[in-house]
């Protein structure tokens, strides 16, 4: 079966530094999204991974290792803006998405 | 502002009764999607169009149906509504033909309760 793993809650400090992981079993990979959502609203695209290694844009960064089925989002110097659930979801062997449930992060100051 | 403009953005609704939630985009994409989000799941795909004239099935197509006569509308029914389908709703659309082919662009969502 296909499966994606993230933890459902993390708690971090403003200003400090998360790293949410993203664990993926599917059928074939063409690819791995992390979205961001808000509390009611839509999700919204951070990053595209397909090779190996790190994509950084601004405070986020995506990595990617596909021989793990693992990914990561590293977010730095949190701010308050930055709680809401992160999703992770995977580009199959027929290009359909597998999500993941998302993980909910919460921002204390 | 372009975009995804879904409707209704929230409803209750009584079992058996038929619903449509509808969805228009004005980014002229090839690409719609209807996914419903409930708590502790990931997005489930229910139907897809990759271009407009055809649809698809997607992950949990069962009790719903879709449309796709132009570019740029994707209404959802739901023939009969039961308490199972409580959930938010979201339409969400891609230049490319398929969900794993690019960014997706997700309308701001629909919240249905079925009693």
């Amino acid at each position: 079966g296909q499966n994606i793993d993230q933890p459902t809650e993390m708690t971090a400090t403003e200003g400090a530094i998360v790293q949410i992981n993203c664990t993926y079993q599917t059928s074939g990979f063409n690819g791995l999204f992390w979205y961001q959502q808000h509390a009611g609203e839509a999700p919204t695209f951070l990053s595209y991974n397909v090779l190996d290694g790190l994509e950084e844009k601004g405070r986020f960064s995506s990595f990617l290792s596909r021989s793990k089925g693992y990914s990561y989002l590293l977010l730095k110097e949190l701010q308050m803006k930055d709680s809401a659930s992160y999703l992770c979801a995977v580009v199959d062997s027929n290009y359909q998405l597998i999500w993941g449930a998302g993980t909910k992060l919460i921002i204390k100051p | 502002i372009a975009g995804i403009t879904q409707a209704p953005t929230s409803q209750i609704l009584a079992a058996g009764r038929r619903m449509t939630l509808r969805c228009t985009q004005d980014m002229r994409h090839n690409a719609m999607y209807w996914y419903r989000q409930d708590l502790g799941l990931g997005l489930r795909l229910i139907h897809y169009s990759n271009t407009a004239g055809t649809t698809g099935k997607g992950e949990v197509p069962d009790g719903y149906s879709v449309s796709r006569a132009n570019t740029d509308d994707f209404p959802l029914t739901l023939a009969s509504a039961v308490p199972s389908q409580t959930s938010v709703y979201f339409c969400a659309s891609s230049p490319g033909q398929g969900a794993g082919t690019g960014e997706l662009f997700f309308g701001e969502g629909s919240r249905l309760t079925v009693l």
